[in-house]
């Protein structure tokens, strides 16, 4: 089955400091999604990336799916108090319809 | 604004009780899926629906679980005898069904088992 490793689990971090979170998978993977997820909420897309080494950015939010196409990495720049949440990343392999989801992040920023 | 709304938002159940989790898609996809989240833990996908049929599901949708598409419309998650550790998030999700289609997720619904 498709297994995701995200790290770090955590993250606490100072308000304007850029986040770097990465995901790996045990097989190969056509597809890497970032998502976003607040309390009492569902998971929210941040990033969908569909090509190795692919570099997408949505505003502060940038992500890259690996050339190897087994990792892909998010990073949040400047990072505000509304960056709070928990952040998945979620693959499919070649062959699946279905997403795996990794652990998740969860970052807490301190104003 | 989520692209699919569930209902109800949150259920309280008795062990052993039959539970009928709602999903409306607001466009017309054919591909939608049942997804849940133990607390605190990650996202599983529990079933995968196409065209009025399940198309794949995981081990964990036994056979205590249903999914139909009664009216067209609402995508329904059955859950036919609940159990303690039937407690979760459940998501309801869509998309387009190809490879390039990102997954869009429902608010959820919260079932408590008691």
């Amino acid at each position: 089955g498709q297994q995701l490793n995200q790290s770090p689990q955590s993250m606490f971090i100072q308000e304007g400091e850029d986040v770097s979170m990465n995901c790996t998978s045990s097989s190969i993977f056509n597809t890497w999604l970032w998502y976003k997820q607040e309390p009492g909420e569902g998971p929210v897309l941040l990033i969908a990336l569909y090509k190795a080494g692919e570099l997408t950015s949505n505003g502060r939010l940038t992500a890259q799916f690996g050339i190897t196409r087994k990792d892909s990495f998010l990073n949040i720049s400047a990072s505000i108090p509304s960056d709070v949440g928990i952040y998945f990343c979620a693959g499919r392999d070649y062959g699946n319809n279905r997403l795996a989801f990794g652990k998740g992040n969860q970052v807490v920023v301190i104003p | 604004e989520p692209e699919v709304t569930q209902t109800p938002s949150h259920q309280v159940t008795q062990m052993g009780q039959e539970v009928i989790l709602r999903c409306v898609p607001i466009s017309n996809h054919l591909y939608f899926y049942w997804y849940r989240q133990i607390l605190g833990q990650k996202v599983e996908f529990l079933v995968s629906f196409y065209n009025n049929e399940i198309s794949e599901k995981s081990e964990i949708f036994d056979d205590q679980f249903s999914v139909e598409r009664p009216d067209g419309s609402n995508f329904t998650l059955k859950i036919r005898s609940t159990k303690l550790e039937d407690s979760a998030m459940y998501f309801c999700a869509r998309d387009r069904g190809r490879d390039n289609s990102p997954l869009h997720f429902g608010n959820g619904t919260r079932l408590t088992v008691t």
